[in-house]
């Protein structure tokens, strides 16, 4: 199983992050799977964002909800992450990663710092 | 909101035990997951379910669970295990993900 993020590593504020994540060697259509982001800010430490099922259902952290939509493209076997209005305390790189069941998190992408700045 | 408590530095002689500790008001209701961070790279799974262990990680490392408390036990650390260790968990209604704060284990 393999995740990779992509998407503009730079985001002007009061912009709209958006990132994607191709997974291979797994199905997004898997019922055992929720799709799930995951930021880190720089020298700081984890921050779930949320998670999407492969029917669309999506759970978002609560801190985060009013600027967060997640969505899936199961043809591409893709998830993404949009975050709006961000600001100079959303630079972090952001990971995507496959919860399975009660495994939880036990595949992640590599990661892609994401800066917002002018 | 809830939180889990870890402490943010633990330090170890090579081949000695290291235990880090991870608080919070769930357990023991819900599971603790432990990851580790090596500097530069994407977390790894280390512990699920409280105290399994994912093909391929050492059997040095285990979890254990008690009251609210759950902790990761690195049982004669070596070099290789210096990293940033992370708990998590859920809120009680199972919905919610919280990370602890991280604890940075150095092995001297």
């Amino acid at each position: 199983v393999q995740l990779q993020e992509s998407g503009p590593g730079l985001v002007n504020p009061s912009q709209t992050l958006s990132l994607t994540c191709t997974v291979s060697g797994d199905f997004i259509s898997n019922s055992d799977n929720y799709w799930t982001w995951i930021r880190q800010q720089p020298g700081q430490g984890l921050e779930w964002i949320g998670y999407i099922y492969y029917s669309g259902d999506t759970y978002y952290n609560p801190s985060l909800k009013s600027r967060v939509t997640m969505s899936v493209d199961t043809p591409k076997s893709q998830f993404s992450l949009k975050l709006t209005s961000v600001t100079a305390a959303d630079t972090a790189v952001y990971y995507c990663a496959r919860k399975r069941g009660d495994r939880n998190f036990d595949y992640w992408g590599q990661g892609t710092l994401v800066t917002v700045s002018s | 909101s809830y939180k889990l408590t870890q402490p943010p530095s633990v330090s170890v002689s090579p081949g000695q035990t290291a235990r880090i500790t991870c608080s919070g008001d769930a357990f023991p209701k819900m599971y603790a997951y432990w990851y580790q961070q090596k500097a530069g790279q994407a977390p790894v799974l280390v512990i699920f379910k409280d105290y399994e262990r994912p093909s391929g990680i050492p059997e040095r490392l285990s979890g254990s669970t008690s009251g609210t408390t759950a902790t990761l036990t690195i049982s004669g650390a070596q070099a290789e295990d210096e990293a940033d260790y992370y708990c998590q968990s859920a809120d009680t209604t199972g919905t919610y993900v919280v990370f602890g704060g991280g604890t940075k284990l150095t092995v001297l």
